[in-house]
Protein backbone atom coordinates (compact mmCIF):
# COMPACT_ATOMS: atom_id res chain seq x y z
CA UNK A 1 0.00 0.00 0.00
CA UNK A 2 1.37 3.34 -0.85
CA UNK A 3 2.25 5.26 2.42
CA UNK A 4 3.72 8.25 1.60
CA UNK A 5 1.06 11.08 0.13
CA UNK A 6 2.13 13.98 -1.25
CA UNK A 7 0.42 17.48 -1.24
CA UNK A 8 -0.52 19.24 -3.87
CA UNK A 9 -1.00 16.90 -6.53
CA UNK A 10 0.22 19.36 -9.40
CA UNK A 11 2.00 23.02 -8.70
CA UNK A 12 2.87 25.87 -11.14
CA UNK A 13 4.75 28.74 -10.05
CA UNK A 14 6.46 31.67 -11.85
CA UNK A 15 10.48 31.08 -12.63
CA UNK A 16 12.58 32.09 -9.53
CA UNK A 17 9.66 31.72 -7.25
CA UNK A 18 10.07 29.14 -4.46
CA UNK A 19 8.10 25.51 -4.78
CA UNK A 20 7.27 23.29 -1.82
CA UNK A 21 5.54 20.19 -1.39
CA UNK A 22 4.78 18.18 1.00
CA UNK A 23 4.94 14.66 1.83
CA UNK A 24 2.72 12.66 4.59
CA UNK A 25 3.32 8.77 6.03
CA UNK A 26 1.80 6.58 8.43
CA UNK A 27 3.98 4.26 9.63
CA UNK A 28 7.90 4.96 11.36
CA UNK A 29 10.31 5.15 9.15
CA UNK A 30 14.13 4.46 9.11
CA UNK A 31 14.87 7.23 6.53
CA UNK A 32 12.80 9.81 3.66
CA UNK A 33 14.07 10.15 0.36
CA UNK A 34 12.91 12.74 -2.44
CA UNK A 35 12.69 11.62 -6.09
CA UNK A 36 12.72 13.70 -9.62
CA UNK A 37 10.82 12.30 -12.61
CA UNK A 38 10.78 14.09 -15.90
CA UNK A 39 8.11 12.97 -17.91
CA UNK A 40 8.46 9.70 -19.49
CA UNK A 41 11.75 9.17 -17.94
CA UNK A 42 12.70 6.92 -15.08
CA UNK A 43 13.27 8.49 -11.57
CA UNK A 44 16.19 10.33 -10.13
CA UNK A 45 17.32 10.04 -6.47
CA UNK A 46 17.22 13.85 -5.08
CA UNK A 47 17.75 13.83 -1.29
CA UNK A 48 17.76 11.41 1.92
CA UNK A 49 16.91 12.43 5.05
CA UNK A 50 17.28 9.92 8.21
CA UNK A 51 14.93 9.83 11.25
CA UNK A 52 17.52 11.67 13.95
CA UNK A 53 18.20 14.21 11.15
CA UNK A 54 15.52 17.65 10.94
CA UNK A 55 16.75 19.33 7.95
CA UNK A 56 18.79 18.82 4.99
CA UNK A 57 20.03 20.95 2.04
CA UNK A 58 21.20 20.00 -1.64
CA UNK A 59 22.19 22.80 -3.67
CA UNK A 60 18.92 24.76 -3.85
CA UNK A 61 16.73 21.63 -2.40
CA UNK A 62 15.81 22.16 1.49
CA UNK A 63 13.94 18.79 3.45
CA UNK A 64 12.80 19.00 7.06
CA UNK A 65 11.34 16.07 8.46
CA UNK A 66 8.87 16.24 11.39
CA UNK A 67 8.84 12.26 12.60
CA UNK A 68 6.06 13.94 15.35
CA UNK A 69 3.88 14.90 12.47
CA UNK A 70 4.64 12.13 10.28
CA UNK A 71 5.59 15.30 7.43
CA UNK A 72 8.06 16.00 5.47
CA UNK A 73 8.65 18.84 3.42
CA UNK A 74 11.09 19.72 0.07
CA UNK A 75 11.44 23.47 -0.57
CA UNK A 76 13.03 24.17 -4.24
CA UNK A 77 14.38 27.71 -4.38
CA UNK A 78 14.72 29.75 -6.86
CA UNK A 79 13.07 27.75 -9.39
CA UNK A 80 13.96 27.00 -12.74
CA UNK A 81 12.39 26.25 -16.07
CA UNK A 82 13.97 22.95 -15.91
CA UNK A 83 12.71 21.59 -12.51
CA UNK A 84 9.69 21.17 -14.23
CA UNK A 85 8.94 17.14 -13.23
CA UNK A 86 7.27 15.28 -10.93
CA UNK A 87 8.23 14.99 -7.38
CA UNK A 88 7.68 11.76 -5.14
CA UNK A 89 8.51 11.35 -1.99
CA UNK A 90 9.18 7.58 -0.82
CA UNK A 91 9.62 6.13 2.89
CA UNK A 92 12.08 3.18 4.15
CA UNK A 93 9.91 1.30 7.13
CA UNK A 94 12.88 0.29 8.51
CA UNK A 95 13.73 -3.65 9.42
CA UNK A 96 10.35 -4.53 8.46
CA UNK A 97 10.24 -3.62 4.82
CA UNK A 98 14.31 -4.84 4.26
CA UNK A 99 14.81 -2.63 1.47
CA UNK A 100 11.81 -2.22 -0.29
CA UNK A 101 10.67 1.84 -0.12
CA UNK A 102 6.86 2.73 -0.41
CA UNK A 103 6.51 6.10 -2.83
CA UNK A 104 3.43 8.51 -2.47
CA UNK A 105 1.87 9.36 -6.09
CA UNK A 106 3.86 12.60 -6.54
CA UNK A 107 3.69 16.35 -7.18
CA UNK A 108 3.56 17.99 -10.54
CA UNK A 109 5.47 21.18 -10.57
CA UNK A 110 5.64 23.24 -13.86
CA UNK A 111 7.71 26.30 -13.45
CA UNK A 112 6.17 29.16 -16.36
CA UNK A 113 9.51 30.68 -17.98
CA UNK B 1 27.92 6.52 -12.31
CA UNK B 2 25.34 3.94 -11.53
CA UNK B 3 23.94 3.26 -14.88
CA UNK B 4 20.27 0.63 -14.83
CA UNK B 5 19.21 -0.14 -18.64
CA UNK B 6 16.34 -1.49 -19.40
CA UNK B 7 16.07 -3.67 -22.76
CA UNK B 8 13.19 -1.90 -24.42
CA UNK B 9 11.95 1.97 -24.06
CA UNK B 10 8.73 0.69 -25.87
CA UNK B 11 6.93 -2.72 -26.55
CA UNK B 12 3.85 -3.23 -28.25
CA UNK B 13 2.42 -7.24 -27.55
CA UNK B 14 -0.88 -8.71 -28.15
CA UNK B 15 -2.52 -10.06 -25.56
CA UNK B 16 -1.87 -14.03 -24.38
CA UNK B 17 1.87 -13.09 -25.02
CA UNK B 18 4.67 -14.02 -22.91
CA UNK B 19 6.75 -10.96 -22.44
CA UNK B 20 10.10 -10.32 -20.84
CA UNK B 21 11.52 -7.55 -19.91
CA UNK B 22 15.13 -7.06 -18.80
CA UNK B 23 16.80 -4.87 -15.99
CA UNK B 24 20.86 -4.79 -16.06
CA UNK B 25 22.50 -2.77 -13.13
CA UNK B 26 26.85 -2.40 -13.38
CA UNK B 27 27.33 -1.37 -9.86
CA UNK B 28 26.76 -4.63 -8.25
CA UNK B 29 24.39 -3.96 -6.58
CA UNK B 30 22.65 -6.67 -4.08
CA UNK B 31 18.66 -5.17 -4.15
CA UNK B 32 16.64 -5.03 -7.53
CA UNK B 33 13.56 -3.95 -8.11
CA UNK B 34 10.04 -3.98 -10.73
CA UNK B 35 7.69 -1.57 -10.17
CA UNK B 36 4.70 -0.69 -12.83
CA UNK B 37 3.50 3.26 -12.82
CA UNK B 38 0.24 4.43 -13.75
CA UNK B 39 -1.80 7.65 -13.67
CA UNK B 40 -2.87 8.62 -10.52
CA UNK B 41 -1.54 5.64 -8.94
CA UNK B 42 2.03 6.41 -8.56
CA UNK B 43 4.60 3.55 -7.89
CA UNK B 44 3.56 0.08 -7.20
CA UNK B 45 6.06 -2.56 -6.08
CA UNK B 46 5.81 -5.89 -8.25
CA UNK B 47 8.71 -7.98 -7.63
CA UNK B 48 12.48 -7.69 -5.57
CA UNK B 49 15.50 -9.37 -4.72
CA UNK B 50 17.92 -9.38 -2.48
CA UNK B 51 20.46 -11.37 -3.66
CA UNK B 52 20.88 -14.04 -6.89
CA UNK B 53 17.93 -16.62 -6.97
CA UNK B 54 15.68 -14.93 -4.19
CA UNK B 55 13.00 -13.23 -4.59
CA UNK B 56 10.26 -11.34 -2.95
CA UNK B 57 6.48 -10.22 -3.49
CA UNK B 58 5.62 -6.70 -3.68
CA UNK B 59 2.23 -5.33 -3.65
CA UNK B 60 0.47 -6.21 -6.72
CA UNK B 61 3.13 -9.79 -8.11
CA UNK B 62 -0.23 -11.34 -9.78
CA UNK B 63 -0.01 -12.07 -13.71
CA UNK B 64 4.06 -11.48 -13.07
CA UNK B 65 6.96 -14.17 -12.17
CA UNK B 66 10.65 -12.64 -11.94
CA UNK B 67 14.01 -14.11 -12.60
CA UNK B 68 18.12 -13.11 -11.17
CA UNK B 69 20.19 -15.76 -12.11
CA UNK B 70 22.50 -13.59 -12.59
CA UNK B 71 23.52 -10.61 -9.78
CA UNK B 72 23.47 -8.03 -12.44
CA UNK B 73 20.00 -8.76 -13.99
CA UNK B 74 16.59 -9.07 -12.62
CA UNK B 75 14.04 -10.21 -15.47
CA UNK B 76 10.18 -9.52 -15.29
CA UNK B 77 8.16 -11.64 -16.83
CA UNK B 78 4.82 -11.29 -18.25
CA UNK B 79 3.09 -15.41 -18.12
CA UNK B 80 0.30 -14.57 -20.32
CA UNK B 81 0.30 -10.41 -21.02
CA UNK B 82 -2.93 -8.64 -20.96
CA UNK B 83 -4.24 -5.37 -21.76
CA UNK B 84 -4.88 -4.16 -18.03
CA UNK B 85 -0.79 -4.92 -18.07
CA UNK B 86 -0.46 -1.89 -20.43
CA UNK B 87 1.82 -0.01 -18.25
CA UNK B 88 5.00 1.68 -17.25
CA UNK B 89 7.64 -0.58 -15.99
CA UNK B 90 10.47 0.45 -14.26
CA UNK B 91 13.63 -1.29 -12.72
CA UNK B 92 15.30 -0.10 -9.95
CA UNK B 93 18.62 -1.31 -7.81
CA UNK B 94 20.01 0.09 -4.66
CA UNK B 95 23.12 -1.41 -2.54
CA UNK B 96 22.14 -2.73 0.34
CA UNK B 97 19.67 -2.58 3.16
CA UNK B 98 22.06 0.54 4.58
CA UNK B 99 22.00 2.08 1.39
CA UNK B 100 18.69 1.44 -0.05
CA UNK B 101 18.60 4.95 -2.60
CA UNK B 102 17.37 3.48 -5.78
CA UNK B 103 18.72 3.89 -8.73
CA UNK B 104 16.00 3.34 -11.65
CA UNK B 105 16.47 2.91 -15.34
CA UNK B 106 14.81 4.82 -18.05
CA UNK B 107 11.59 2.60 -18.07
CA UNK B 108 9.58 0.35 -20.65
CA UNK B 109 6.58 1.74 -21.93
CA UNK B 110 4.68 -1.24 -22.60
CA UNK B 111 1.56 -1.65 -24.71
CA UNK B 112 -0.74 -4.63 -24.86
CA UNK B 113 -3.13 -4.92 -27.64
Amino acid sequence: SQQGEEDPQALSIQEGENATMNCSYKTSINNLQWYRQNSGRGLVHLILIRSNEREKHSGRLRVTLDTSKKSSSLLITASRAADTASYFCATDAGETSGSRLTFGEGTQLTVNP
Amino acid sequence: DVKVTQSSRYLVKRTGEKVFLECVQDMDHENMFWYRQDPGLGLRLIYFSYDVKMKEKGDIPEGYSVSREKKERFSLILESASTNQTSMYLCASSLNIANNEQFFGPGTRLTVL
